[in-house]
C-alpha cells in the first residue's frame, strides 16, 4: 500500500505570496492532519480534516487554511506569506477506527522557504 | 508552554547497549502516547504507542514504559543499532482527539 504523499517536496516563495500544498493520504484513510515543524517550536498542529470537514484547529492565524476533497486528498493554503512561515509542513493520515486510538502516518513533508 | 517535554536534546550510545529516551508531560488528561522516529528530510515514522491503562508496551527491540503518577514515559531500545540513529519524538493526545501534542525531540546517535 502506498504511503502518504505530499507535493511539492520543496518550494521557494517570497513574502506576500500565497502557496498551496497537497497531501494524498494512504488509501482507505479518512482523516488528514497538518503540522508545521520549525527548529524552535517543534511540530505544531495546524488542523485536521475528516469527511471534508475541519474537525480540529490549532492556534494559527486565519492565513492558514485547508480543505479536504471527497477522495480524502487534502490541500492547505497559506496566504500573504511571512518569513516566519518558512518550515517543514507535514501531513499525516489515519484510518479513524471508532473506539480505538488510531495511529497517524506521516508523509515526507513539504519544505517551504519564504524569502 | 510545552505540555510534552523531552529534556535531553541529544543522546549518544554505543552499539549493542540500551538507549533510554525520556519524556515528561503536564496534562493529566492525556491518555494516549506515541513515539515517532524521524530521519532528515523524511516525515516522522510511527514506532510504538501506549494507552494510559497500561504501564508497559513492547514491540521487538522497543519498549515504552508509562508512569502516570510521575507523568513520565520512556522508550527503551535494546540492543541499540547504528540504524537507530535519528531524532525521536514523544507525542500525546487526549481522548479521541487526533491532535497530537509533541515534544521537541531527542537526537539519538548510536556509535558502532
Amino acid at each position: 500500500k502506498a504511503g502518504v504523499t505530499q507535493t511539492p517536496r520543496y518550494l521557494i516563495k517570497t513574502r506576500g505570496q500565497q502557496v498551496t500544498l497537497s497531501c494524498s493520504p494512504i488509501s482507505g484513510h479518512r482523516s488528514v492532519s497538518w503540522y508545521q515543524q520549525t527548529p524552535g517550536q517543534g511540530l505544531q498542529f495546524l488542523f485536521e480534516y475528516f469527511s471534508e470537514t475541519q474537525r480540529n484547529k490549532g492556534n494559527f492565524p486565519g492565513r492558514f487554511s485547508g480543505r479536504q476533497f471527497s477522495n480524502s486528498r487534502s490541500e492547505m493554503n497559506v496566504s500573504t506569506l511571512e518569513l516566519g512561515d518558512s518550515a517543514l509542513y507535514l501531513c499525516a493520515s489515519s484510518i479513524v477506527d471508532r473506539g480505538l486510538s488510531d495511529t497517524q502516518y506521516f508523509g515526507p513533508g513539504t519544505r517551504l522557504t519564504v524569502l | 508552554d510545552q505540555q510534552v517535554k523531552q529534556n535531553s536534546p541529544s543522546l549518544s550510545v554505543q552499539e549493542g547497549r540500551i538507549s533510554i529516551l525520556n519524556c515528561d508531560y503536564t496534562n493529566s488528561m492525556f491518555d494516549y502516547f506515541l513515539w515517532y522516529k524521524k530521519y532528515p528530510a523524511e516525515g516522522p515514522t510511527f514506532l510504538i504507542s501506549i494507552s494510559s491503562i497500561k504501564d508497559k508496551n513492547e514491540d521487538g527491540r522497543f519498549t515504552v514504559f508509562l508512569n502516570k503518577s510521575a507523568k513520565h514515559l520512556s522508550l527503551h531500545i535494546v540492543p541499540s543499532q547504528p540504524g537507530d540513529s535519528a531524532v525521536y519524538f514523544c507525542a500525546a493526545r487526549e481522548g479521541n482527539n487526533r491532535k497530537l501534542i509533541w515534544g521537541l525531540g531527542t537526537s539519538l546517535a548510536v556509535n558502532p
